[in-house]
């Protein structure tokens, strides 16, 4: 199996620009996770889908976030407008299978935004 | 809400052992989970606990303790590539997973 494959690995933008992160997780998988990563507030759950129903955004910061999951395939995380305070690396993972309790994650995208 | 406790740094030399403590609140809870993540990389699953006592894989051994709200991660014959950081986990409720700020391991010569 490839692993939870997310693309782009590293994106540079100016503020303002949108940005669209993507992730295609495990094949089987029902569970799908955004998480954001930075020295500051740790490792945060942004949101989780189940079979490709959003359960639980409450952790998306604001409106300028959004996420879908328009088949268990694929899944997109989209900042709109971008600002500095987004730089971060976000991490998608999957979950489900025979391994219920473990999270598989990719290797992230690491966003700077300028 | 929930909140995890873990130390934010801990040091030890190759060989030993040691020991990550995670101390939790949280408002339902399925289970702990343990996860490694290297500097540049992503977070890999070490271990779960959903009931109590100790759960071994390997070099590495994880505890529950629901009563007291307590875990920890211990961590045997340490190696050079065990230098990381380690993460509890809690599942409060469903589907969804909770990280605690994580504890930087440095294993020295």
């Amino acid at each position: 199996d490839a692993g939870v494959i997310q693309s782009p690995r590293h994106e540079v933008t100016e503020m303002g620009q949108e940005v669209t992160l993507r992730c295609k997780p495990i094949s089987g998988h029902n569970s799908l996770f955004w998480y954001r990563q930075t020295m500051m507030r740790g490792l945060e759950l942004l949101i989780y889908f189940n079979n490709n129903v959003p359960i639980d955004d409450s952790g998306m910061p604001e409106d300028r976030f959004s996420a879908k999951m328009p088949n268990a395939s694929f899944s997109t995380l989209k900042i709109q407008p971008s600002e500095p305070r987004d730089s971060a690396v976000y991490f998608c993972a999957s979950r489900g299978g025979t391994g219920r309790e473990t999270q598989y994650f990719g290797p992230g995208t690491r966003l700077l935004v300028l | 809400g929930q909140s995890l406790e873990q130390p934010s740094e801990v040091t030890a030399v190759e060989g030993a052992i040691v020991q990550i403590n995670c101390t939790y609140q949280t408002s339902g809870f399925y289970g702990l989970s343990w996860y490694q993540q290297h500097d540049g990389g992503a977070p890999t699953f070490l271990s779960y606990n959903a009931l109590d006592g100790l759960e071994e894989t390997g070099r590495f051994s994880s505890f529950l303790s629901r009563s007291d709200s307590y875990g920890y991660l211990l961590l045997q014959e340490l190696q050079m590539k065990d230098s990381a950081s380690y993460f509890c986990a809690v599942r409060p409720r469903g589907n969804d997973m909770r990280f605690g700020a994580g504890t930087r391991l440095t294993v020295k010569p």
